[in-house]
C-alpha cells in the first residue's frame, strides 16, 4: 500500500511571502490531518478533516493559514503570509476514521523555513 | 484539558542496556494511548498502541509498554537498545470525547557504541 504522499519536501521563502504544500493520503483513508511540528517539540495538530468536511480547526491561525480538501481526497495547506514563527515541518497523517482510537499514517512532511 | 507529558528531553544509553522513556497523561477517563517513532527527516512510525485489556502491549523492533492507571503512565520499554533505535520517541494520547490526538513534546534518544 502506498504511503501519504506530500510535497514539497523542502521550502525555503522569506517573511511575508506564500507557500503552499500538498498532501495525498492513503487510497480509502477518510479522514485527514495536518500537524505543525516546530523543532523541538511535538506535533500540533492544526487542522482535521472528515472526507472534505473540517472536523477540528481550533488550533488553525485562520488569519494566515487556510486549507481544503476538495473531493475529500488530496489536500492543500497554504500559508500566506508567512511569518519567522511559521518555520516547522508540516505533517500530513491519514486514518480511516477519526476518532480518538484511529491509528495515524503519517507522510515524511514538509519542511519550511522562514527568512 | 487534557495533556501529556514527557519529562525527558534527552536519553543516552549504551547499546546491548535496557531503555525506558517515560509518559505520563491528563485525562478523565480512559485514554487511547500510542508510542510513535521519528527517525530523522522522517514522519512519524507507529511503535505500538493501547485500547483496552491487557495493560502491556508489544509493539514492532521490541518495544513494549504498559499502561499504568493508578499513574496515569504509558511508559515504554525495551530490553536491548540497537544503535538503529537511535531517534525521537513521541508519546500520544486519543480520547472518545474529541477527534484529536495529542502528542507529547518528544524524548531524543541517543544510544553509544
Amino acid at each position: 500500500e502506498a504511503g501519504v504522499a506530500q510535497s514539497p519536501r523542502y521550502k525555503i521563502i522569506e517573511k511575508r511571502q506564500s507557500v503552499a504544500f500538498w498532501c495525498n493520503p492513503i487510497s480509502g483513508h477518510a479522514t485527514l490531518y495536518w500537524y505543525q511540528q516546530i523543532l523541538g517539540q511535538g506535533p500540533k495538530l492544526l487542522i482535521q478533516f472528515q472526507n472534505n468536511g473540517v472536523v477540528d480547526d481550533s488550533q488553525l491561525p485562520k488569519d494566515r493559514f487556510s486549507a481544503e480538501r476538495l473531493k475529500g481526497v488530496d489536500s492543500t495547506l497554504k500559508i500566506q503570509p508567512a511569518k519567522l514563527e511559521d518555520s516547522a515541518v508540516y505533517l500530513c497523517a491519514s486514518s480511516l476514521q477519526g476518532s480518538g482510537a484511529n491509528v495515524l499514517t503519517f507522510g515524511a512532511g514538509s519542511r519550511l523555513t522562514v527568512l | 484539558a487534557q495533556s501529556v507529558t514527557q519529562p525527558d528531553i534527552h536519553i543516552t544509553v549504551s547499546e546491548g542496556a535496557s531503555l525506558e522513556l517515560r509518559c505520563n497523561y491528563s485525562y478523565g477517563a480512559t485514554p487511547y494511548l500510542f508510542w510513535y517513532v521519528q527517525s530523522p527527516g522522517q514522519g512519524l512510525q507507529l511503535l505500538l498502541k493501547y485500547f483496552s485489556g491487557d495493560t502491556l502491549v508489544q509493539g514492532i523492533k521490541g518495544f513494549e509498554a504498559e499502561f499504568k492507571r493508578s499513574q496515569s503512565s504509558f511508559n515504554l520499554r525495551k530490553p536491548s537498545v540497537h544503535w538503529s533505535d537511535a531517534a525521537e520517541y513521541f508519546c500520544a494520547v486519543g480520547m472518545d470525547s474529541s477527534y484529536k490526538l495529542i502528542f507529547g513534546s518528544g524524548t531524543r534518544l541517543l544510544v553509544r557504541p
